[in-house]
């Protein structure tokens, strides 16, 4: 089955530093990225979608200078966190599509993302 | 707009089997799907409803009524690993973002 992981799995920064979170496609090129942040004991928020070579599309109230995507290439997109503070802290999930058209989406393992 | 509501918790015991209801309001409508998700670990697809009907596969079922915006997912045979939390989702408007429900939380007890 199709694979993707993200690195790294988890990471504690300090108030103010940027944090860069990887997300790759190991076994099919994926056309669409999505990146999600999950709190504690929620659902799943939906902060951007990227297509490999655009510009990432944002959700309404989700920071695009703070939270800055790039898809380089098929496999792979990044998300950086930038400025971080203790409120950024939460799980960031990503998850890509091989096709359009296709409604299965495959999840990374997530990023735990901790800002003290 | 989306909107999805499921169940917050649902409680059961092993070998049971339990039905986890998702009605949704959509604007436009291109599929209903389930994820589990595991405690710290990301959401993995279970199943995908297009038309109305069940969908069965292995312990686990999906039904979906569009006349009703209603879905579920059954899950017999109950076993401790299933506990976890369920996500029902739909594709928006667009079909092309998936929207997710605020999650079912299962407990399987012994």
């Amino acid at each position: 089955g199709a694979v993707v992981s993200q690195h790294p799995s988890r990471v504690i920064c300090k108030s103010g530093t940027s944090v860069k979170i990887e997300c790759r496609s190991l076994d099919f090129q994926a056309t669409t990225m999505f990146w999600y942040r999950q709190f504690p004991k929620q659902s799943l928020m939906l902060m951007a979608t990227s297509n490999e070579g655009s510009k990432a599309t944002y959700e309404q109230g989700v920071e695009k200078d703070k939270f800055l995507i790039n898809h380089a290439s098929l496999t792979l997109s990044t998300l950086t966190v930038t400025s971080a503070h203790p409120e950024d802290s939460s799980f960031y999930i990503c998850s890509a599509k091989a096709r359009i058209s296709t409604d299965t989406q495959y999840f990374g393992p997530g990023t735990r993302l901790t800002v003290l | 707009g989306q909107s999805l509501e499921q169940p917050s918790e649902v409680t059961a015991v092993e070998g049971a089997i339990v039905q986890i209801n998702c009605t949704y309001q959509t604007s436009g409508f291109y599929g209903l799907s389930w994820y589990q998700q595991h405690d710290g670990g990301a959401p993995t697809f279970l199943s995908y409803n297009a038309l109305d009907g069940l969908e069965e596969t292995g312990r686990f079922s999906s039904f979906l009524s569009r006349s009703d915006s209603y879905g579920y997912l059954l899950l017999q045979e109950l076993q401790m690993k299933d506990s976890a939390s369920y996500f029902c989702a739909v594709r928006d408007t667009g079909g092309f973002k998936t929207i997710f429900g605020a999650g079912t939380r299962l407990f399987v007890k012994a």
